[in-house]
């Protein structure tokens, strides 16, 4: 599988900071950039997604910012608080006939402090 | 309404021993995910059943793993002879046909002794 690659590893951050992850990938077929958020002991959950149509997307404190001709793209939280402390993913896919496997980054720890 | 359940929610099993994990997904969903998780790292993708299509077993690491989906709807992912190296969180998917959103279970954490 085409490799994602999500940096930092881990990110600590004061409350009202903003955290900023970043991913890389290298298909172009990618077409569709979820990110995940995972509490200790829960499945990853859906935070907000993008299509490259388009260069940002925010939702609430949450924005997706994509750079299509570098093949990045990260998540900004900003006004971070101490229940944003979660790991996250950030994921790419492609689409050809309805299929959907994504590959996922190695995720990134963030820890938000009060 | 209920989500993506899985069973055990723990499994401790011997180097050696078969094991089967047991994934309920949303019910209508038509596509089934399964994935790995080890720690430290990503999501690794294991095999996805979508409708009545055959499913795409390209992420199973080796031939002791093995799933199946009953009715397009319950799956189990059987791991046979189990290593040490299995010791994961085994997690599952599922989601609609036309939505990309994957709503998760909460994994099934196996511990290979």
């Amino acid at each position: 599988q085409q490799q994602v690659k999500q940096s930092p590893q881990s990110l600590i951050v004061q409350k009202g900071g903003i955290s900023i992850i970043n991913c890389a990938y290298e298909n172009t077929a990618f077409d569709y950039f979820p990110w995940y958020q995972q509490f200790p002991g829960k499945g990853p959950a859906l935070l907000i997604a993008i299509r490259p149509d388009v260069s940002e997307k925010k939702e609430g404190r949450f924005t997706i910012s994509f750079n299509k001709s570098a093949k990045q793209f990260s998540l900004h939280i900003m006004d971070s608080q101490p229940g944003d402390s979660a790991t996250y993913f950030c994921a790419a896919s492609k689409r050809p006939g309805g299929s959907y496997i994504p590959t996922f980054g190695r995720g990134t720890s963030l820890i938000v402090h009060p | 309404g209920a989500g993506v359940s899985q069973s055990p929610s723990n499994k401790v099993t011997e180097k050696g021993k078969d094991v089967e994990l047991r994934c309920d997904p949303i019910s209508g969903h038509t596509a089934l995910y399964w994935y790995r998780q080890s720690l430290g790292q990503g999501l690794e993708f294991l095999i996805y059943f979508q409708g009545n299509s055959a499913p795409d077993k390209s992420g199973l690491p080796s031939d002791r793993f093995s799933a199946e989906r009953t009715g397009g709807s319950v799956s189990t992912l059987t791991i046979q002879r189990t290593q040490q190296e299995d010791s994961a969180v085994y997690l599952c998917a599922s989601s609609f046909l036309v939505v990309d959103t994957q709503y998760f279970g909460p994994g099934t954490r196996l511990t290979v002794l």
